[in-house]
C-alpha cells in the first residue's frame, strides 16, 4: 500500500480482555515505532524496532504491553488484562531508520482503543 | 532523558497575522529537532527538521542551542494553517519525543 495501514481502526473491549493492534509499515522501512496518544496530549512513545528487534521499548508501560515484528515488517502490539486507563488511540510508525532521515516518520492513521 | 516542552496548548490568530509556536528541549547531546502537523481528519506528517533549515508551507524555524529553543514561525498566517502542531526531539537512539502539541487557529 501507499502509506502505513492500521487494523483495527477501532476496537471497544472490556476491561481484563486481550487486544491485539496491527501495523502494516511502508514497504522497505525498517524501523517500526509505536506511540499512544491520549486526549489533549501529544504522541508517547512505546516502542520501537530496527528490523526484527526492539531496539527501545522503555516506553512500556508494564508488562502487560508486549509488541512484535517477527519478520521485520508487520508488527503487533499486544495488551493482556487491559484497563480502562489503557484507552487511547495506538499509533503506528516506520521509517528508513538511521542517518538523515532519521525523525521523519510515516505515520498510520491509528486504532483507537476504548476498555470498558 | 530527552524532554519537548510546549507551553502553550492554543493559539488563535487572524488570517494575515504573525505566528509563532514556542518549543524548548532538554536533551544532553546533539538533538534533531522537527515539527509535525496534524491537520483535522488527516494523518500526523512531517512539516519540517532543522538540519534541512527549509521553509515549509512559509514555516520556518530556528535551533537556538543556547536557549535550547526551537521556535516555529510564519509572517502571514493563513486560514489553511489552522491544524495541530507538535514539537518533537530526536536523540542518538533513534528514538522520537513529541510535546503535547499546540492548535492553532487561524479565524478570516
Amino acid at each position: 500500500g501507499a502509506g502505513v495501514s492500521q487494523t483495527p481502526s477501532n476496537k471497544v473491549t472490556e476491561k481484563g480482555k486481550y487486544v491485539e493492534l496491527r501495523c502494516d509499515p511502508i514497504s522497505g522501512h525498517t524501523a517500526l515505532y509505536w506511540y499512544r496518544q491520549s486526549l489533549g496530549q501529544g504522541p508517547e512513545f512505546l516502542i520501537y524496532f530496527q528490523g526484527t528487534g526492539a531496539a527501545d521499548d522503555s516506553g512500556l508501560p508494564n508488562d502487560r504491553f508486549f509488541a512484535v515484528r517477527p519478520e521485520g515488517s508487520v508488527s503487533t502490539l499486544k495488551i493482556q488484562r487491559t484497563e480502562r486507563g489503557d484507552s487511547a488511540v495506538y499509533l503506528c510508525a516506520s521509517s528508513f531508520g538511521r542517518g538523515l532521515n532519521t525523525g521523519e516518520l510515516f505515520f498510520g492513521e491509528g486504532s483507537r482503543l476504548t476498555v470498558l | 532523558a530527552q524532554r519537548v516542552t510546549q507551553p502553550e496548548k492554543l493559539l488563535s490568530v487572524f488570517k494575515g497575522a504573525p505566528v509563532e509556536l514556542k518549543c524548548n528541549y532538554s536533551y544532553s547531546g546533539s538533538p534533531e529537532l522537527f515539527w509535525y502537523v496534524q491537520y483535522s481528519r488527516q494523518r500526523l506528517q512531517l512539516l519540517l527538521r532543522h538540519i534541512s533549515r527549509e521553509s515549509i508551507k512559509g514555516f520556518t524555524a530556528d535551533l537556538n542551542k543556547g536557549e535550547t529553543s526551537f521556535h516555529l514561525k510564519k509572517p502571514f498566517a493563513q486560514e489553511e494553517d489552522s491544524a495541530m502542531y507538535y514539537c518533537a526531539l530526536a536523540g542518538a537512539n533513534s528514538k522520537l519525543t513529541f510535546g503535547k502539541g499546540i492548535t492553532l487557529s487561524v479565524r478570516p
